[in-house]
């Protein structure tokens, strides 16, 4: 596609639950980043890869987040026994090279997660 | 750590109104700046950006100008339309060896007709 996709756009699980988020970054991207943006405030980085190597995951809050992109393309943000806390919209981005300063970053729509 | 602070909104102006959304960073290394939009229904585009002290990124009719002496980045339109409804987020990325942004909590705009 012409964009970073993401899916589902919308996901309500009960809490205790597993989820898994998925990325579709735009082909021959280098860098995918994931974030996690609450209800009225900014992006907070979670993970990052180059490829398939995951550089940093330094964000993801606690143990229950796992994040991998075997193949260097698609990934997958995994949140193993969902809790209330872990509501909210989860962002996909990817940008050519390795980023850097000057690297742009292309944004999905995000998946809204609600923990009931 | 690295931090961005915005102006507090919501925002809300007359089309043709003259813009500005403060915004302020803390960062190490030398980072490069950039204003991010979020239209209703729609993902974080990029508005502009500027990558060293006192470069000015402009588009759409938008400006922000990277001022290194006062850590800011303020956003300016002179004259904003209804279409310029949207959140608008100030975020700073490379700094030291980070390669993620770091985003500020974001304005919401309203222009009314």
């Amino acid at each position: 596609g012409a964009g970073v996709s993401q899916s589902p756009r919308y996901k309500v699980a009960k809490r205790g639950q597993d989820v898994a988020l998925r990325c579709d970054p735009i082909s021959g991207h280098v860098s995918l980043f994931w974030y996690q943006q609450a209800l009225g405030q900014g992006p907070e980085f979670l993970t990052y890869f180059q490829n398939e190597a995951q550089l940093d995951k330094s964000g993801l809050p606690s143990d229950r987040f796992f994040a991998e992109r075997p193949e260097g393309s698609v990934s997958t943000l995994k949140i193993q026994r969902t809790q209330q806390e872990d509501s909210a919209v989860y962002l996909c981005a990817s940008s050519f090279r390795d980023a850097g300063t000057n690297t742009e970053a292309f944004f999905g729509q995000g998946t809204r997660l609600t923990v009931v | 750590g690295d931090s961005v602070t915005q102006m507090e909104g919501p925002v809300t102006l007359s089309e043709e109104a003259f813009l500005t959304i403060n915004c302020t960073y803390t960062a190490t290394g030398y980072p490069s700046l950039f204003w991010y939009v979020q239209y209703p229904g729609e993902g974080l585009q990029l508005l502009l950006k500027a990558t060293k002290a006192d470069d000015k990124g402009s588009n759409k009719g938008f400006e922000a100008t990277y001022r290194k002496e006062t850590t800011s980045f303020h956003l300016e339109k002179g004259s904003v339309q209804v279409s310029d409804s949207a959140v608008y987020f100030c975020a700073l990325g490379g700094s030291g060896s980070a390669r993620q942004l770091t985003f500020g909590s974001g304005t919401q705009l309203t222009v009314l007709p």
